[in-house]
């Protein structure tokens, strides 16, 4: 079992809708990051979260450190928000990012 | 752009040749990191600098796999004799006291 769980691996929606993509860890950390990779590898980080929620435009990211479980959530989905999402948990002592798996977004116009 | 640069972006090289790649962070962050990610996975870390000092290396850093980051400002990644297995997108990071921002990534392919 990989210290971070992400799901759905894939993900389709039509244009305008809710996206949820849920994040659960097993190890201790200091703070979570939720990234977005587009094709071509690039990574772009969206939030840095320890506690509570943040949020930046449509992108509202949620942390419950007792249940260990981050959600992003995008609000009014557009095509160009069609990438792969990445939770990945600083652990806690150390540097070191452990990444999940990631999530496929793809929204249809 | 995150302003953390790495080059080249794209890299092919003959099994059993060395390659270098090199990023380079902005200057605010005196942490930078090396992942590598194979395709449908999540990147993996491989390795970590604060400023000059390289202070953690995971196992997946053989002992072909070589870090520096002579003056805490930009780092090199080389690895020598290329397997096959090597080949992936090796990314770095640079973090300062916030967030970490990433580079496009080499993507390294050993034909």
């Amino acid at each position: 079992k990989n210290e971070v769980e992400q799901s759905p691996q894939n993900l389709t929606a039509q244009e305008g809708e809710f996206i949820t993509i849920n994040c659960s860890y097993s190890v201790g950390i200091s703070a979570l990051h939720w990234l977005q990779q587009h094709p071509g590898g690039g990574i772009v980080s969206l939030f840095m979260l320890s506690s509570g929620k943040k949020k930046h435009g449509r992108l509202i990211a949620t942390i419950n450190i007792q249940e260990k479980h981050s959600s992003l959530h995008i609000t009014a989905s557009h095509p160009r928000d069609s990438a792969v999402y990445i939770c990945a948990a600083l652990q806690g002592g150390s540097e070191k990012l452990v990444f999940g798996k990631g999530t496929k977004l793809t929204v249809n116009p | 752009d995150t302003g953390v640069s790495q080059n080249p972006r794209h890299k092919i090289t003959k099994r059993g040749q060395n390659v270098t790649f090199r990023c380079d962070p902005i200057s605010e962050h005196n942490r930078l990191y090396w992942y590598r990610q194979t395709l449908g996975q999540g990147p993996e870390f491989l390795t970590y600098f604060q400023n000059e000092a390289q202070l953690e290396k995971s196992r997946l850093l053989s002992d072909r796999f070589s870090a520096e980051r002579p003056k805490g400002s930009f780092s090199t990644l080389e690895i020598q004799r290329t397997e096959q297995g090597d080949s992936a997108m090796y990314l770095c990071a640079g973090k300062g006291e916030g967030s970490a921002f990433f580079g496009q990534g080499t993507r390294l392919t050993v034909v």
